[in-house]
């Protein structure tokens, strides 16, 4: 069956580090890959996508890796600040315009 | 800020009851979803709709049901509320963009059912 697997563990790195958050999926061919940002509470907010024909992505002090080979994205945060503690979440299309969600990984950035 | 909205944002209510969540959205998009979560699990699907008079049940159960009369609003419905749809539910929409859809997030309603 189709799985997103993402580290359930919570990371906790010191602020001004790079964070590093793995999605690993099995039984999907995706034609691109997000990633949304859940804070406790609230609904995901829409972060980057990254196509398949792309091996990385950039947004500020975001960047996106994509490895379909691997069947792996990686999502990199660097500077990490306190207010980058949040849940990350993975999705890949899954038929038409229907996203599957990893169960996210908590990230804790200390001061 | 997505301009998506849902209301109420928490519920208690009694076993039996029926229940309606709300969401609207101002942004004109023709998809809208809605997702059940529990507590550090994933968004699971449970209904969606092209636009409207259009509805589709999603990967998940539910036994929910969804209208979609006007573009900006997609209600949810419980007939009879159990302990078992305790959970957080979220609506989302999207805009067709090639296939590349992301999705608009409200803040969720958050049922518990006594």
């Amino acid at each position: 069956s189709q799985k997103i697997e993402q580290n359930s563990e919570a990371l906790n790195i010191q602020e001004g580090k790079t964070a590093t958050l793995t999605c690993n999926y099995t039984n999907y061919s995706p034609a691109y890959l997000q990633w949304y940002r859940q804070d406790p509470g609230r609904g995901p907010v829409f972060l980057l996508l990254i196509r398949e024909n792309e091996k990385e992505k950039r947004k500020e002090r975001l960047k996106v890796t994509f490895d379909t080979t691997l069947k792996q994205s990686l999502f990199h945060i660097t500077a990490s600040q306190p207010a980058d503690s949040a849940t990350y979440l993975c999705a890949l299309v899954a038929g038409y315009n229907k996203l599957i969600f990893g169960a996210g990984t908590r990230l804790a950035v200390h001061p | 800020e997505a301009d998506i909205y849902q209301t109420p944002r928490y519920l208690v209510i009694g076993t039996g009851k029926k229940i309606t969540l709300e969401c609207s959205q101002t942004m004109g998009h023709d998809k809208m979803y809605w997702y059940q979560q529990d507590p550090g699990m994933e968004l699971h699907l449970i209904h969606y709709s092209y636009g409207v008079n259009s509805t589709e049940k999603g990967d998940l159960s539910s036994e929910s049901t969804v209208s979609r009369i006007r573009t900006e609003h997609f209600p949810l419905t419980l007939e009879s509320a159990r302990p078992s749809h305790t959970s957080q539910y979220l609506c989302a929409s999207s805009e067709p963009s090639g296939g590349e859809e992301t999705q608009y997030f409200g803040p969720g309603t958050r049922l518990l059912v006594l």
